[in-house]
Parts: structure tokens; C-alpha cells; sequence
């Protein structure tokens, strides 16, 4: 079974600073996808970017940006430029890949993020 | 495009009730997953239909079921409430390896 854990409960930044959250996870798959997904109070869940494990090179989309450490098993989410939207929790979550379709996802207890104005 | 879409979007039961709470996936997708999301936590993965039959089931006792129907549309059914089935439950559609788009959920409480 995978675990996935996300150590800071609550994080708050200024507007327009750089914030990382961090990710850990546990798994003895070989094969498989990392998420981060953004829930704010509305809380329609969205996702903010995503990681396939046989890729190397970090993902990146617009101000989020991932730090994919396969060895350490670790995955952080760095916001660049945060905006007072981005105010949400966010979630990482794994995915194990398995042959002709999508399991289903273990998530983390979430980060509270707070953008201060 | 008609995103993922869950029906109702409040419901009050009482112990002992059985509730269905229904979900249409996006348009293209073929896949649906249910999770429940307790107050301040993360989302619980309960099962996964594709093709009307479950695929991948969590760690949820039979109490908890499911049915997917030729549409895709896909509804959870929870018998024998209890106190604790209270929380959000979220409805995912998606198509092979493609990420899940989530529904805005149905909150249940249960009295």
C-alpha cells in the first residue's frame, strides 16, 4: 500500500512571495504518477500539475513548478509569484500505473495555504 | 464542455438510512471513481468503475456499493448509516491514464 505525507499543515506567505510544499511518499512501484491538486473553499477539487515517475525532468506549469526527487521520494510543489488566489489546500497525491486505465488515488492530509495580502 | 457533475449537492439523513448519490462524468471519459473526504483530511478512495463493473475497490466495508451505468453516469449507494459517513463525497471521472476531474461533491450528514 502507498502513503503519501504531507508534514505542514498550515503555511502562510505574502503576495507575490515564493512558497514550497512539501510532499513524501512510500511506495515499492516502479510505475507511477504524482499529483498535486488545489481545493479551495468552494471546494471543487482542481489539479495543479502532475508527474509522471519515468520522467526526469521536473514539471512545470506556469507559477507551479515540482521538485521530483525519485530516490528520497519526494515531491514539493514550489508557487512562484502567489497571488491572493491561490489562498486553498492543496493535496499530493499518488497514482500507481496499472495497464489500460487509472487507479485510484492516495492523498495526503493536505496543506492549508494563506496568501496574505 | 459540461464538466463532472454530482447530484445532490446536500443531503441530511439519519443512522440507519440508505442514501444514492448520483455522478456524470465529463464528456470523453469513460472512468468514474468515488472518494470521501472527512472533515480536514484528505480524500479516501472507496471504488472505481469502468465499463459497469468495479475495477478497483479501497478499504470500505460493503456497505458501501456502486453501479455504473451504459451512459458512464455512475451512483454510490451507502446502506446502514452511521455517524461517521458524514464528510464530502467526491465523484472523479477520467479516461485511461489521464488525471481525474473531480466533481464538487455532495455533502451528506448524517444525524
Amino acid at each position: 500500500a502507498q502513503t503519501v505525507t504531507q508534514s505542514q499543515p498550515e503555511m502562510s506567505v505574502q503576495e507575490a512571495e515564493t512558497v514550497t510544499l512539501s510532499c513524501t511518499y512510500d511506495t515499492s512501484e516502479n510505475n507511477y504518477y504524482l499529483f498535486w491538486y488545489k481545493q479551495p473553499p468552494s471546494r471543487q477539487m482542481i489539479l495543479v500539475i502532475r508527474q509522471e515517475a519515468y520522467k526526469q525532468q521536473n514539471a512545470t506549469e506556469n507559477r507551479f513548478s515540482v521538485n521530483f526527487q525519485k530516490a528520497a521520494k519526494s515531491f514539493s510543489l514550489k508557487i512562484s509569484d502567489s497571488q491572493l488566489g491561490d489562498t486553498a489546500m492543496y493535496f499530493c497525491a499518488f497514482m500507481k500505473g496499472i495497464v489500460g486505465g487509472a487507479d485510484g488515488l492516495t492523498f495526503g492530509k493536505g496543506t492549508h495555504l494563506i496568501i496574505q495580502p | 464542455d459540461a464538466g463532472v457533475t454530482q447530484s445532490p449537492t446536500h443531503l441530511i439523513k439519519t443512522r440507519g438510512q440508505q442514501v444514492t448519490l448520483r455522478c456524470s462524468p465529463k464528456s470523453g471519459h469513460d472512468t468514474v471513481s468515488w472518494y470521501q473526504q472527512a472533515l480536514g483530511q484528505g480524500p479516501q478512495f472507496i471504488f472505481q468503475y469502468y465499463e459497469e463493473e468495479e475495477r478497483q475497490r479501497g478499504n470500505f466495508p460493503d456497505r458501501f456499493s456502486g453501479h455504473q451505468f451504459p451512459n458512464y453516469s455512475s451512483e454510490l449507494n451507502v446502506n446502514a448509516l452511521l455517524l461517521g459517513d458524514s464528510a464530502l463525497y467526491l465523484c472523479a471521472s477520467s479516461r485511461n491514464y489521464n488525471e481525474q476531474f473531480f466533481g464538487p461533491g455532495t455533502r451528506l450528514t448524517v444525524l
